[in-house]
């Protein structure tokens, strides 16, 4: 069965601009989730959205935006592209998306802003 | 507020030998769970093992054990029979008790070596 897939693996873009991450869950689940990692530290929550509807969000601010699709696949859109918004960018799913359910991660996706 | 300690920015470990990797959390939720993630250089984050905060017996999965000591907030992983391919970054990670999102809060990790 195919893990978590993501699109695009390396992007590079200038500050300002906007940039559309892409994710496919494992087939079955139904809960997408969002992280940021920044070089040498740990990733932080940014989004969780199950069933088009976004359950949970982290402390990111409003340049920051998500949405899930009937197939269960999400994208995450950054506005006006920050130098500090440089990072990979992970992606988890899981099955409903319940409290302290097992979260499989996706190969991410390492933007570059310029 | 929750949050979780790595105190070993980076751990050596001779070939078959057995590494513990350190993990201390602060929580006041009576409820969650707890996970330990690995990394390699590729950035995938890899599922190792979980434990929720009211399993008696400690989580095995493997050559992966979790040493869960609750009175005193820690959650350290065990490798046993270290391997070369274990080398990678190794992320300790709390899913707290809230309705809703099921978030996870990380550590910054430690870099684990595994020499021939």
């Amino acid at each position: 069965d195919a893990g978590v897939t993501q699109s695009p693996t390396h992007l590079i873009k200038t500050r300002g601009q906007h940039v559309t991450l892409r994710c496919s869950p494992i087939s079955g689940h139904k809960s997408v989730s969002w992280y940021q990692q920044v070089l040498g530290q740990g990733p932080q929550f940014i989004f969780q959205y199950y069933e088009k509807e976004e359950r949970g969000r982290g402390n990111f601010p409003d340049r920051f935006s998500a949405r899930q699709f009937p197939n269960y696949s999400s994208e995450l859109n950054v506005n006006a592209l920050l130098l500090g918004d440089s990072a990979l960018y992970l992606c988890a799913s899981s099955l409903i998306g319940g409290r302290g359910e097992t979260q499989y991660f996706g190969p991410g996706t390492r933007l570059l802003v310029l | 507020a929750q949050k979780i300690t790595q105190t070993q920015p980076g751990m050596f470990v001779q070939e078959k030998e057995a590494v513990t990797l350190d993990c201390t959390y602060d929580t006041s939720d009576q409820s969650y769970g707890l996970f330990w993630y690995k990394q390699p250089s590729s950035g995938e984050m890899i599922f190792l093992i979980y434990q929720g905060s009211y399993d008696e017996q400690n989580a095995t999965e493997g050559r992966y054990s979790l040493n869960f000591q609750k009175a005193r907030k820690s959650a350290n992983l065990v490798i046993s029979a270290s391997q070369l391919g274990d080398s990678a970054m190794y992320f300790c990670a709390m899913s707290p008790d809230q309705t809703g999102a099921n978030n996870l809060f990380f550590g910054t990790g430690t870099r684990l070596t595994v020499i021939p």
